[in-house]
C-alpha cells in the first residue's frame, strides 16, 4: 500500500526566504505526482503536476522535482511571500491505490 | 472554463434529513471524484466515476449514494447521516482516470446535527 510522507509537518519562515518542502513515497510505481495548496476551509489548487517520466516542473517561483527511484519529490518556493501561507499537499497517483495524499505541510510566511 | 463548481457552499442537516450535493464541470473531463476532508487532515477518496461509471468505491457507507447523470454532473445523495460525517466534501475532475491533473471545486461544508 502506497504511503506518502511530508516533511516538515509545519514550517514558519520570514518573508523573502527560499524554502523546500519534502515528500516521500514508498512505492515507486507511480503514474504522476501533484502538488496542491489549500487555504483554510477552501478547496485544493493545483500547483504543479509531474508525470512519471519527468524529472521536474516549474511555474513562476515554484519548482517541483521528482526522483522516482528514491521515492522523493521536493517543492521549492523562491522568495517566499505572506500570500504563500497555506497547507501544501503532495499527492501520488497510480497503481491499485489510486491516489494517495500526504498529510501536508502547514506553511506560514511571516511578514 | 477550467472551473469545477459545487453547490451548496454550506449545508446543515439533521440526522433524518435527505439532501444532495452537486458538482459540475464543463471541461470535457471524463473522470470525476468525491472526497471527504476532516479538519487538519488530508482529503480521503470516496468515489471515482470514469466515463459516467462508478470505478472506485472506497468502502463508503451506504448512507452516501453517488450519482453521475451525465459527463458534466456528479451528485452525492445523503441520507441518515451521523454527526461524524460533518466535514468538507470536495469534488474533483480530470481528463482521464488517475493519469491526469485533477481540478478541485471549492467544496461543500457539511454539518450534521
Amino acid at each position: 500500500k502506497q504511503e506518502v510522507t511530508q516533511i516538515p509537518a509545519a514550517l514558519s519562515v520570514p518573508e523573502g526566504e527560499n524554502l523546500v518542502l519534502n515528500c516521500s513515497f514508498t512505492d515507486s510505481a507511480i503514474y504522476n505526482l501533484q502538488w496542491f495548496r489549500q487555504d483554510p476551509g477552501k478547496g485544493l489548487t493545483s500547483l504543479l503536476l509531474i508525470q512519471s517520466s519527468q524529472r521536474e516542473q516549474t511555474s513562476g517561483r515554484l519548482n517541483a522535482s521528482l526522483d522516482k527511484s528514491s521515492g522523493r519529490s521536493t517543492l521549492y518556493i523562491a522568495a517566499s511571500q505572506p500570500g504563500d501561507s497555506a497547507t501544501y499537499l503532495c499527492v501520488v497517483g497510480g497503481g491499485a491505490d489510486g491516489l494517495t495524499f500526504g498529510k501536508g505541510t502547514h506553511l506560514i510566511i511571516q511578514p | 472554463d477550467t472551473e469545477v463548481t459545487q453547490t451548496p457552499k454550506h449545508l446543515v442537516m439533521g440526522m433524518t434529513n435527505k439532501k444532495s450535493l452537486k458538482c459540475e464541470q464543463h471541461m470535457g473531463h471524463r473522470a470525476m471524484y468525491w472526497y471527504k476532508q476532516k479538519a487538519k487532515k488530508p482529503p480521503e477518496l470516496m468515489f471515482v466515476y470514469s466515463y459516467e461509471k462508478l470505478s472506485i468505491n472506497e468502502s463508503v457507507p451506504s448512507r452516501f449514494s453517488p450519482e453521475c447523470p451525465n459527463s458534466s454532473l456528479l451528485n452525492l445523495h445523503l441520507h441518515a447521516l451521523q454527526p461524524e460525517d460533518s466535514a468538507l466534501y470536495l469534488c474533483a475532475s480530470s481528463q482521464g482516470f488517475l493519469d491526469y491533473e485533477q481540478y478541485f471545486g471549492p467544496g461543500t461544508r457539511l454539518t450534521v446535527t
